[in-house]
């Protein structure tokens, strides 16, 4: 069975800085692509970042309202994908999920977890 | 502001069929697949179309995608009360290099 489970939310004050994680099982990790999509209170999902999978080198990508503030590293070791957070700002208060990319057939986001909840405040 | 523009909102009877629109460009839907979702209050958001058209396994096939030229739709017949959530599209921009979601669009079922 696919899961994906984040952790690490809680709150932070603006200027600080937060590490999520995601804990993947029922699948190869290094095979897929994990992306990190938030959703803010009262407002609709907004994609966050991308980190590819080893056959396209762990190449990464954000949004622009994100961009060089977030960085995404994995462990496929341990199964697990990391979001870190700097310079947060009171806007990046929101749900965050963590979900799965099959690239082989262009299945974007096929399986999500939980959400973990970040407030930055 | 979305890039990609849904109506923020829709609504049927049980039984009925309705469709969601989903607009964009050459540089995100005119050229890549498109994806909807939908999010149930205080769920996690499921894939319900992926590449246009396809249905992940497990999906009712009351369920429909289709694309043409930069805009997309997504079509739910035999409405249920359960459909009632929030849906989303969503399309790789190749121009941003960034996954790209539609505002939203919130369903009734009256």
């Amino acid at each position: 069975e696919v899961r994906l489970v984040e952790s690490g939310g809680g709150l932070v004050q603006p200027g600080g800085s937060l590490r999520l994680s995601c804990a993947v099982s029922g699948f190869t990790l290094s095979d897929y692509y994990i992306d990190w999509v938030r959703r803010a209170p009262g407002k609709g999902l907004e994609w966050v970042g991308r980190s590819r999978s080893q056959a396209k080198g762990y190449s990464t990508d954000f949004a622009a309202s994100v961009k060089g503030r977030f960085s995404v590293s994995r462990d496929d070791s341990r199964n697990s994908v990391y979001l870190e957070m700097n310079s947060l700002r009171t806007e990046d208060s929101a749900m965050y999920y963590c979900t799965r990319t099959d690239n082989s057939i262009l299945k974007d986001f096929d399986y999500w977890g939980q959400g973990t909840l970040v407030t930055v405040s | 502001q979305s890039v990609l523009t849904q109506p923020p909102s829709a609504s049927g009877t049980p039984g009925q069929r309705v469709t969601i629109s989903c607009s964009g460009s050459s540089s995100n839907i005119g050229s890549e697949g498109v994806n909807w979702y939908h999010q149930l209050p205080g769920r996690a958001p499921r894939l319900l179309i992926y590449y246009n058209n396809q249905r992940p396994s497990g999906v009712p096939d009351r369920f429909s995608g289709s694309k043409s030229g930069t805009s997309a739709s997504l079509a739910i017949s035999g409405l249920r009360s359960e459909d009632e959530a929030d849906y989303y599209c969503a399309a790789w921009d190749d121009r941003l290099s960034g996954m790209l979601f539609g505002g939203g669009t919130k369903l009734t079922v009256l």
